[in-house]
């Protein structure tokens, strides 16, 4: 079964309106991270926000908010008032287990934002 | 230069070449990793090291070689690879805090084509 689920391959956006990309997880440890990570065509994955599986809050980083639902399993990424340098592929990822530092990536969604 | 840096960008090699990778973080950071993305699939770990020491193997082929001679250095030994190890290879950095988030951070990747 795959840990990390991104059910939506492409996504098309209006520039300055917000934007969803789903991630849905699957672990069984009461212990894991949350981290959501963008990609533009340069290759370098850039991290965006972090979420634990303790935290009370959801994340928020600027324009980028985590909607963290976690009996449904699900942290999606919030992206407000698009611009057009937020086209790219964005991946979540886990990690779990206290000790562990090794990712778990899904399969990503590209991003494009449309003037 | 800061954050993590990897060289070369580019690399094509024919199957009997070898060829390194490097990696070089700026952070200050004491883990090290190296990624995988193929085209179509998603990120994979290939390798993770604390403190110079390797930790992970995630059943790597024995044609990839990794060397950590310090906290911030990282290299990837390939030798007699086959076509189908041709893509994007990652190297990221965290700094292995106790309790703390441990976020990793990523080089722009290699961009590896083997004919």
């Amino acid at each position: 079964a795959q840990k990390i689920t991104q059910t939506q391959p492409g996504m098309f956006v209006q520039e300055k309106e917000a934007v969803t990309l789903d991630c849905t997880y699957d672990t069984s440890d009461p212990s894991y991270g949350l981290f959501w990570y963008k990609q533009p065509s340069s290759g370098e994955m850039i991290f965006l926000i972090y979420q634990g599986s303790y935290d009370q809050q959801n994340a928020t980083e600027g324009r980028y908010s985590l909607n963290f639902q976690k009996a449904r399993k699900s942290a999606n990424l919030v992206i407000s008032a698009s611009q057009l340098g937020d086209s790219a592929m964005y991946f979540c990822a886990m990690r779990e287990g206290r000790g562990r530092r090794a990712l778990t990536f899904g399969s990503g969604t590209r991003l494009q934002v449309q003037p | 230069e800061t954050g993590v840096t990897q060289t070369p960008r580019h690399l094509v090699m024919g199957m009997t070449n070898k060829k390194s990778l490097k990696c070089e973080q700026h952070l200050g950071h004491n883990a090290m990793y190296w990624y995988k993305q193929s085209a179509k699939k998603p990120l994979e770990l290939m390798f993770v090291y604390n403190f110079k020491e390797q930790t992970e193997n995630n059943s790597v082929p024995s044609r990839f070689s990794p060397e950590c001679p310090n906290s911030s250095h990282l290299f990837l030994h390939l030798h007699t690879l086959q076509p189908e190890d041709s893509a994007l290879y990652l190297c990221a950095s965290s700094p292995r805090t106790s309790g703390g988030v441990d976020t990793q951070y990523f080089g722009p990747g290699t961009r590896l084509t083997v004919l």
